[in-house]
């Protein structure tokens, strides 16, 4: 079946701008996870999601960042005037459940503040 | 807090050579482990798992054994293949949430 989709692939943005990082989850996948890969700061956790609450925000960097998940579905990941150190690749994951372990990532989303 | 330190690379070895990558954990409570994989271009993949102390994790010639005493889960293969090439994560899941606590990666080169 498909695995977890994110768009766009790339994004290159202007410094100041707000940016939108979509996730499509596996079907039937109630946990959603975004992680942030970024040279140097490594593979970090940014938010969790269960259905559509997010009871762990931990990871949020700043409150420039945002997410939201609709449907118990897709998930939206929203940058606010954005900073050279946002440049990064975003990864989102998803799981069966909470408890099920097995976490399935998807490509990414390159994004490139200049 | 909880988190991960791996052995930094890069580690290069040549086809059939033995390959361990190290890695220990500092952990609350009893935490699963993992090693994720991230092959050149592509997304990354779950290579194995253990739940808890002393399970085995294997999966294409890869394993991992789970030491609570030692609080380490090092990878190991007993022969190498150009392949095998990637970048190596190994990471613990909090129990609460199950979010991913990533190691540092560390970069396998095999030459032919």
């Amino acid at each position: 079946g498909a695995g977890v989709s994110q768009s766009p692939s790339n994004k290159v943005t202007e410094k100041g701008k707000d940016v939108e990082l979509r996730c499509d989850p596996i079907s039937g996948h109630t946990a959603l996870y975004w992680y942030r890969q970024s040279l140097g700061q490594g593979l970090e956790f940014l938010i969790y999601f269960q259905g559509n609450s997010a009871p762990d925000k931990s990871g949020l960097p700043s409150d420039r960042f945002s997410a939201e998940r609709t449907g118990g579905s897709v998930s939206t990941l929203t940058i606010q005037r954005t900073q050279q150190e946002d440049s990064a690749v975003y990864l989102c994951a998803s799981s069966w459940d909470r408890g099920s372990y097995e976490q399935y990532f998807g490509p990414g989303t390159r994004l490139t503040v200049t | 807090g909880n988190s991960v330190t791996q052995m930094e690379g890069p580690v290069t070895l040549s086809e059939e050579a033995f390959l361990t990558i190290n890695c220990t954990y500092t952990a609350t409570g009893y935490p699963s482990l993992f090693w994720y994989v991230q092959y050149p271009g592509e997304g990354l993949q779950l290579l194995l798992k253990a739940t808890k102390a002393d399970d085995k994790g294997s999966n294409k010639g890869f394993e991992a054994t789970y030491r609570k005493e030692t609080t380490s889960f090092h990878l190991e293969k007993g022969s190498v293949q150009v392949s095998d090439s990637a970048v190596y994560f190994c990471a613990l899941s909090e129990s609460d949430t199950d979010k991913l606590i990533f190691g540092t990666g560390t970069r396998l080169q095999v030459f032919p």
